[in-house]
């Protein structure tokens, strides 16, 4: 089956400091890469996908780019807040098993004052 | 007006005994799933319901049983209940079509087990 490792497990960063969060998949059928943002107590929350036919997305401050070959997968955040803290999650999901998503271990993202 | 919900929020239960969970979505989507998120923030699917019909069993204790009377409810019944049973379980949805899709969140349910 899919496995995802996620890195680094926690990130602080200064408040306007761009913060980067990776990963990397085993399966090279997964066609699928979401990144979903959890607060303290909270649900997660889609921030953003990829599908395997393109390389990057934006969407304001944040992007995530996606490299097939070496099976990466990454989330820059531009410009961050303090809001921007969280737990961010990466998950994948191989092909002709669309609902089966496999979610990393998380980063948990600290921006400071 | 909530798209994904669930109850209770908060159970506490004592070990052994059996307990249920609800889910519940308005947003007409086909698909349904439950997680389990451990103390350490893993966050791993257990089973997924399309239409009712069973479409993901991951490893799962067959103490676990998930019960889906429509598509716009998934429960989880849990019989004898273990200390390890203690997380976060969350309901999730996601629409129809070819790949994979969105997943909208519940808003969990927190179990503890004592």
């Amino acid at each position: 089956g899919e496995n995802v490792e996620q890195h680094p497990s926690t990130l602080s960063v200064q408040e306007g400091d761009s913060a980067v969060i990776k990963c990397t998949y085993s399966d090279s059928a997964s066609n699928y890469f979401p990144w979903y943002k959890q607060e303290l107590g909270k649900r997660p929350q889609l921030i953003i996908d990829i599908r395997s036919n393109v390389g990057e997305k934006k969407d304001q401050r944040i992007a995530v780019t996606l490299n097939k070959t070496a099976k990466h997968f990454s989330l820059h955040i531009t410009e961050t807040q303090p809001e921007d803290s969280a737990v961010y999650f990466c998950a994948a999901t191989p092909t002709g098993t669309a609902s089966k998503l496999t979610f990393g271990t998380g980063t948990r993202l600290q921006v400071t004052l | 007006d909530t798209a994904v919900s669930q109850t209770p929020k908060y159970l506490v239960t004592q070990m052994g005994n059996d307990k249920s969970i609800k889910c519940e979505q308005n947003l007409g989507h086909d698909t349904m799933y439950w997680y389990k998120q451990d103390s350490k923030k893993f966050l791993k699917i257990m089973f997924s319901y399309n239409n009712k019909e069973l479409i993901i069993n991951e490893t799962v204790p067959n103490r676990f049983s998930p019960k889906s009377p429509d598509k716009a409810h998934l429960n989880l019944h849990i019989n004898s209940l273990e200390l390890g049973d203690s997380a976060v379980y969350f309901c999730a949805t996601s629409k129809p079509g070819q790949g994979a899709n969105e997943q909208y969140f519940g808003p969990g349910t927190r179990l503890t087990v004592t």
